[in-house]
């Protein structure tokens, strides 16, 4: 079945340090991947998306290529900032699914310290 | 301003005392999900719905049921609460399985 799998953490990091976090999947079809953000004691929001092969989402200076062929979407950011610590989960969208799921993965929980 | 509320954000009970979640979302969408978020487990989908009187199991469903009598609304109900129920639980909404999911802000049980 369809399913992601995330690097786990927790991430610790310095500010302005580069920043990956790995995420693959298994799907059926041609699915649509996401990255959404949780930051402390708030709900999820939707960080980032691709919809297809090769799409490469972006926002927020964070970035993540949509890899058909190694079945990946890891999400990458060149200069983290303190503002960026947050869980952050990896999400898989069934295209046209009957069932209508989004798969998450377990989450990465990133700190940045000055 | 399109999003989705949950009620209460709080709330401590105890073992067998029935409670409802609510759940609204403004932007007329057809799938919605509830999710419970425990500590290194991440985000499991206890059920959704995929339109009106169109329910079905997620991946933890044991000890909740749900309704959707209307497309705004889907409530969460737990029958008899029991402590493993105690977590972190979020609405979400979306328009099709291709598009972003809009998350309430969450709603914190403790069932003692």
């Amino acid at each position: 079945g369809d399913s992601v799998t995330q690097m786990e953490g927790p991430v610790t990091l310095s500010e302005e340090a580069f920043l990956t976090i790995n995420c693959t999947y298994t799907a059926t079809g041609y699915p649509s991947l996401f990255w959404y953000v949780q930051y402390p004691g708030e709900g999820l929001q939707l960080l980032l998306k691709a919809t297809k092969a090769d799409d490469k989402g972006s926002n927020k200076g964070f970035e993540a290529t949509y890899r058909k062929e190694t079945t990946s979407f890891h999400l990458e950011k060149g200069s983290v900032q303190v503002s960026d610590s947050a869980v952050y989960f990896c999400a898989l969208g069934a295209r046209g699914s009957t069932l209508g799921r989004l798969y998450f993965g377990r989450g990465t929980q990133l700190t940045v310290w000055p | 301003e399109a999003q989705v509320t949950q009620n209460p954000r709080y709330l401590i009970t105890v073992t067998g005392k029935k409670l409802t979640v609510t759940c609204s979302q403004n932007m007329n969408h057809e799938y919605m999900s509830w999710y419970r978020q425990d500590p290194g487990l991440g985000l499991r989908q206890i059920y959704y719905s995929m339109n009106v009187e169109v329910t079905d199991k997620g991946d933890v469903p044991e000890g909740y049921k749900v309704s959707r009598k209307e497309k705004r609304n889907f409530p969460l109900i737990l029958e008899s609460p029991s402590p493993n129920q105690t977590s972190l639980y979020f609405c979400a909404s979306r328009r099709d399985s291709s598009y972003e999911q809009y998350f309430g802000p969450g709603t914190r049980l403790t069932v003692t």
